[in-house]
C-alpha cells in the first residue's frame, strides 16, 4: 500500500525564518509530486508540481525538491511571513490518483 | 491550469436527507475526482468521475451512498445520500488534464463544508 508521510505535523516559527517541510513516499514509481496549501475550512491551492524527471521546482519564496531514490521531497519556504500560515499537503501522483500526506500545519508568528 | 467552481460552499443538513454538490470546470478536462476530508484528517479519494459512464469507486465507498454523475468533460456532481452526522466533512472535486501531459498537475475546487445535524 502506497503511503505518504509528512513531518513535522505542526510547526511554529517567528516571522522571517527559513523553514523546511518534509514529505516521504514509499513507491518510487511516481508520475509526479505536488505540494498544496490549504487554509482552514477551504479548498486546496496548488503551490508546486515536480515531474518525476525533475529534481526541483521554484516559485517565488518556495522551492520544492524531489529525490525518487530516497522517496523524499522537501518544501523550502524562505523568509516566512504570517500570511504563510496554513496547512501544507504533499501528494504523490500514482498515474491517475493522488495519495495525500497528513499535512504540516504551519504557524508563522509576527 | 483549469479553474473549478464548486457549490454550495457550505451547508447544514438534517440526517436522512441528501445533498448534491456541483463542480463546473472552465475548460475540458480528461479526469475528474471527488475527495472527502474528515475533520482533522487529510484527503481521501472517493471516486473517479468517468464521462458518460459509471464512476470508479475506491474501497469503502459505494454508489448507493455517493452517486456521481459526469455528463460531459466540464461538469460533475456528487450526491451524499441518506446523510448521518458521520458524513460531516469537506468534500472537494478535482480535475486533471492528461491532454496537457499533466503539466499543470491537479486543480481543486474550493470545497463544500457539510455539517449533518
Amino acid at each position: 500500500k502506497q503511503e505518504v508521510t509528512q513531518i513535522p505535523a505542526a510547526l511554529s516559527v517567528p516571522e522571517g525564518e527559513n523553514l523546511v517541510l518534509n514529505c516521504s513516499f514509499t513507491d518510487s514509481a511516481i508520475y509526479n509530486l505536488q505540494w498544496f496549501r490549504q487554509d482552514p475550512g477551504k479548498g486546496l491551492t496548488s503551490l508546486l508540481l515536480i515531474q518525476s524527471s525533475q529534481r526541483e521546482q521554484t516559485s517565488g519564496r518556495l522551492n520544492a525538491s524531489l529525490d525518487k531514490s530516497s522517496g523524499r521531497s522537501t518544501l523550502y519556504i524562505a523568509a516566512s511571513q504570517p500570511g504563510d500560515s496554513a496547512t501544507y499537503l504533499c501528494a504523490e501522483n500514482q498515474g491517475g490518483k493522488l495519495i495525500f500526506g497528513q499535512g504540516t500545519e504551519l504557524s508563522v508568528k509576527p | 491550469s483549469a479553474v473549478i467552481s464548486q457549490k454550495p460552499s457550505r451547508d447544514i443538513c438534517q440526517r436522512g436527507t441528501s445533498l448534491t454538490i456541483q463542480c463546473q470546470v472552465d475548460s475540458q478536462v480528461t479526469m475528474m475526482f471527488w475527495y472527502r476530508q474528515q475533520p482533522g484528517q487529510s484527503l481521501t479519494l472517493i471516486a473517479t468521475a468517468n464521462q458518460g459512464s459509471e464512476a470508479t469507486y475506491e474501497s469503502g465507498f459505494v454508489i448507493d451512498k455517493f452517486p456521481i454523475s459526469r455528463p460531459n468533460l466540464t461538469f460533475s456532481t456528487l450526491t451524499v445520500s441518506n446523510m448521518s452526522p458521520e458524513d460531516s466533512s469537506i468534500y472537494l472535486c478535482s480535475a486533471f488534464n492528461r491532454a496537457t501531459g499533466g503539466s499543470h498537475g491537479y486543480t481543486f475546487g474550493s470545497g463544500t463544508r457539510l455539517t449533518v445535524v
